[in-house]
């Protein structure tokens, strides 16, 4: 669900290692799911999707893995590299809009150790 | 391809006074239109989407409007500007994808009002 007003929790990583940035949605009709990241002053940038009926999506360094039981949705990066440094946002299509609307969580600050 | 210009970058106004944020989209046609804000170091809270000319839905009750008066042109208007008010704004458009819906962000304005 949506949680605009809570300060972003941080991970940090060492450089080289792999991330796992981790989301929880609440409504069991959410049908697609998506990623983005968002660099300090910029707009957020598209990294991955995924619908529902997949549980696993892979891109290049990313890769999205989605729990419908548990209603969890992760956010997995290979090699993490300085440039991945950024706030990173998973966002769901509110079912119950008839509307494309898309709902935002609270995001996760990444931070690289060199 | 697909652009969005979102202007002015910063904008600084007094408390009382108008507002008027323009957001373009080029190279689609018919987009979903969507206006967000973001606190300092939060996340997005959806404002408005709009799914056509003339067609716009609000999402937070408040002192903001919005317009679509063409089919790729989406403004956030306010009277009369309050405190609360300052934050980051972005404008973003969506499209279907082979997964679903995902949305392309303007480079956001940043306004503070004083």
């Amino acid at each position: 669900g949506e949680s605009v007003g809570l300060h972003l929790p941080t991970l940090s990583v060492q450089e080289g290692d792999n991330s796992i940035i981790n989301c929880a949605y609440s409504n069991s009709a959410s049908d697609y799911f998506i990623w983005y990241k968002q660099e300090s002053g910029k707009g957020p940038q598209f990294i991955i999707d995924i619908r529902s009926n997949m549980d696993k999506r892979q891109g290049q360094r990313v890769t999205v893995l989605l729990n419908k039981t548990v209603k969890h949705l992760s956010l997995q990066i290979a090699a993490t590299q300085p440039g991945d440094s950024a706030v990173y946002f998973c966002a769901e299509n509110d079912p119950d809009s008839s509307a494309s609307k898309i709902i935002f969580g609270s995001g996760t600050r990444l931070s690289i150790r060199p | 391809s697909q652009t969005i210009h979102q202007w002015p970058a910063t904008l600084v106004q007094p408390v009382g006074s108008p507002l008027s944020l323009e957001c373009t989209v080029e190279g689609t046609s018919n987009p979903n239109l969507y206006w967000y804000r973001q606190a300092a170091g939060r996340g997005l809270q959806l404002l408005f989407y709009s799914v056509g000319i003339g067609q716009i839905s609000s999402e937070v009750p408040q002192n903001l409007s919005a317009s679509r008066p063409q089919d790729r042109q989406f403004i956030l208007s306010s009277k009369k500007l309050l405190l609360s008010d300052s934050g980051f704004y972005l404008c973003a458009w969506s499209v279907p994808g082979p997964v679903g819906e995902k949305l392309f962000f303007g480079s956001g304005t940043q306004l503070s009002v004083l």
